[in-house]
């Protein structure tokens, strides 16, 4: 069935990189989403990656797709204190609507 | 402002205790969700609808009734809540159900059912 794993905690230093990984395993995935959680908050969408790219830069984030490993991750440059929270990656397929969701990785940015 | 909002934030009940979460989104969307999220889970969707009086069951409807009377309006109904349904849940709505569109989180319920 469909399944998405991500690593449950990384702790990185202002200003180091951040590298969240995700794997997936549904072929039939279209879309694939990085949504961010901030304590007390709901989900906030940062970037999606379209299944025939494979690589997405906006602003500090890069979002890396290998499609044959079925593997994802999302590189945030510069790592604030600000960036602390879970981030979650997500896939969906052509239909849309339905997320599924990896476990969370909660990134915490030590001054 | 455009956004999804839930009531109530937080909720302490006890079991068998009938209630309802509501939620509610202000961008004519068409498609809506509930979902829960569960430590070392991630977020699983309960139910969905389509548009209005048009409903389906996700991944993990069992003891969750919804109803969609109105576009704005999709609540979550636990008519005997459980230990089992403590969890943080969440309502989402996209414009259509595509996956171009963005889909919108409103900020969670916390359900507490002793």
């Amino acid at each position: 069935g469909e399944d998405v794993e991500q690593s449950l905690f990384l702790s990185v230093r202002e200003g180091d990189s951040s590298v969240i990984n995700c794997t997936y395993t549904d072929s039939s995935s279209t879309y694939l989403y990085w949504y961010k959680q901030e304590p007390g908050a709901g989900l906030q969408l940062l970037t999606y990656i379209f299944s025939n790219m494979d690589m997405k830069q906006d602003q500090r984030l890069t979002v890396l797709l290998n499609k044959k490993d079925k593997h994802l991750s999302l590189r945030i440059a510069d790592t604030q204190t600000g960036d602390s929270a879970i981030y979650f990656c997500a896939e969906t397929n052509n239909q849309g609507g339905k997320l599924i969701f990896g476990q969370g990785t909660e990134l915490s940015v030590k001054p | 402002e455009a956004q999804v909002t839930q009531n109530p934030r937080y909720l302490i009940t006890v079991t068998g205790k009938k209630l309802t979460v509501t939620c509610s989104q202000n961008m004519n969307h068409e498609y809506m969700s509930w979902y829960r999220q569960d430590p070392g889970l991630g977020l699983r969707q309960i139910y969905y609808s389509m548009n209005v009086e048009v409903t389906d069951k996700g991944d993990v409807p069992e003891g969750y009734k919804v109803s969609r009377k109105e576009k704005r309006n999709f609540p979550l109904i636990l008519e005997s809540p459980s230990p089992n349904q403590t969890s943080l849940y969440f309502c989402a709505s996209s414009l259509r159900r595509a996956a171009t569109d963005t889909q919108y989180f409103g900020p969670g319920t916390r359900l507490t059912v002793l």
